[in-house]
């Protein structure tokens, strides 16, 4: 079955203690996509990857990490989380073209 | 000004009643647009792709106005499993980027 994965998909943690999300996808996508989402605000992009060890920052990428060493893998670090990291992430994937195929989410808290 | 903004709604919607809502973008240099559902926290999925000439699936059509910078979906017969914050996705110039509308939640009661 065509996915993209993600894990944890919860997780509570504390200031300062750095964690680490991963995102894998099967379907030999060249572009994935972090993204995160708040109320009020929509989804915005952290970082993308067109292909491997090719990143780039998007709209809001301070705080955040990303490595793309394998085409199928695209982890997130957040190597000092803080509260204002509390959100809701997406990874996705697409081949390049239209159609984003997102992940099922990871529900973060920072205390 | 957001880049993509959409009203946040919610838009009460009898069950087989129409509903429809636009989507605002400020880039005119925009080059493709889709619109996406996503439902209660959980992943979005792509509803459909909007194109110049305007496109229809379904009971779904989707519009777009490059004079005056938005995208429009109308929604026809609408069931209860239409219910759904529907998030408006603009592709601006420069390659991976996409922007999101903060979404238009619609609700269909019986």
């Amino acid at each position: 079955e065509a996915q993209v994965t993600q894990n944890p998909r919860y997780l509570i943690t504390v200031t300062g203690k750095k964690l680490t999300v991963t995102c894998s996808q099967n379907m030999n996508h060249e572009y994935m996509s972090w993204y995160r989402q708040d109320p009020g605000l929509g989804l915005r992009q952290i970082y993308y990857s067109m292909n491997v060890e090719v990143t780039d920052k998007g709209d809001v990428p301070e705080g955040y990490k990303v490595s793309r060493k394998e085409k199928r893998n695209f982890p997130l670090i957040l190597e000092s989380p803080s509260p204002n990291q509390t959100s809701l992430y997406f990874c996705a994937s697409s081949s390049g073209g239209n159609e984003q195929f997102f992940g099922p989410g990871t529900r973060l808290t920072v205390l | 000004r957001k880049e993509v903004e959409q009203d946040p709604g919610p838009f009460n919607v009898p069950e087989g009643a129409t509903v429809a809502f636009n989507c605002t973008y400020s880039n005119s240099a925009s080059q493709s647009f889709f619109w996406y559902r996503q439902d209660c926290r959980k992943e979005p999925k792509l509803l459909m792709s909007v194109y110049s000439s305007g496109n229809e699936d379904g009971r779904f059509t989707a519009q777009l106005n490059r004079a005056s910078q938005y995208i429009s979906l109308l929604i026809r017969d609408s069931k209860l499993s239409d219910s759904a914050t529907y998030l408006c996705v603009v592709n601006p110039p420069g390659r991976g980027k996409l922007q999101f509308g903060a979404g238009t939640q619609v609700v269909v009661t019986p």
